[in-house]
């Protein structure tokens, strides 16, 4: 049961053009959604994270969009540097503890 | 100020055996998950200490076992080894009074089960 998914294994994006991710989720009862970075050899680093409560969250570089009513969530990367190829996961927890749901992750590389 | 530190890094055993795995918590935070990445997938969450008890649980089976210890410090301890149990198995730390769901991961143990 996978309750968050991005469908995009991974994605190559030209250095200063926009990197967009994508994610999906199926429980509505999710309350807050996360977007981790994760190196090799390192752990998942967070990135920045949205409210169900909103529809946008930004920071920097990035930002989060949120479209409760499609159940979908993006990451926008602008513009996007060689130093953010990476694995990006999608997470999502329930308004009860935090436990978090991954999504399988999506292999960014952005091309000098 | 320490992240989050796992030992070990890396580990190789075999069917059947049983494996602990070791995690010290960010400075400050008390509430420790561990969650299981297999290759090409996401982190799956295993479960989560606070107060040195287990809190949440997720689909794993009670070969999967846990501990906190009033350090905060827990360990993850895998019995009865599966081929299907190699994964880099991760720890996580938060502090609980926070809302946001940002977890701290630490870099992981790779257990490979030959």
């Amino acid at each position: 049961d996978q309750q968050v998914k991005q469908n995009s294994p991974s994605l190559s994006v030209q250095e200063g053009r926009i990197s967009i991710l994508n994610c999906d989720y199926t429980n509505s009862m999710f309350d807050y959604f996360l977007w981790y970075k994760k190196y090799p050899a390192e752990g998942p680093t967070f990135l920045i994270s949205i409210s169900s409560i909103k529809d946008k969250n930004e920071d920097g570089r990035f930002t989060v969009f949120l479209n409760k009513s499609a159940k979908h969530l993006s990451l926008h990367i602008v513009p996007s540097q060689p130093g953010d190829s990476a694995v990006y996961f999608c997470a999502a927890r329930t308004e009860y503890g935090n436990k978090l749901v991954f999504g399988a992750g999506t292999i960014l590389r952005v091309k000098s | 100020d320490a992240g989050v530190t796992q030992s070990p890094t890396h580990l190789i055993k075999t069917r059947g055996q049983q494996v602990t795995l070791r995690c010290s918590p960010k400075s400050g935070h008390d509430t420790v998950s561990w969650y299981q990445q297999a290759l090409g997938q996401g982190p799956q969450f295993i479960f989560q200490y606070y107060e040195e008890e287990e809190r949440q649980r997720g689909n794993f089976p009670d070969r999967f076992s846990g501990h906190q210890f009033p350090n905060y410090s827990s360990e993850l301890n895998v019995n009865a080894l599966l081929l299907g149990d190699s994964a880099l198995y991760l720890c996580a730390s938060s502090f609980t009074v926070l809302s946001t769901g940002e977890l701290f991961f630490g870099e992981g143990s790779r257990l490979t089960v030959l």
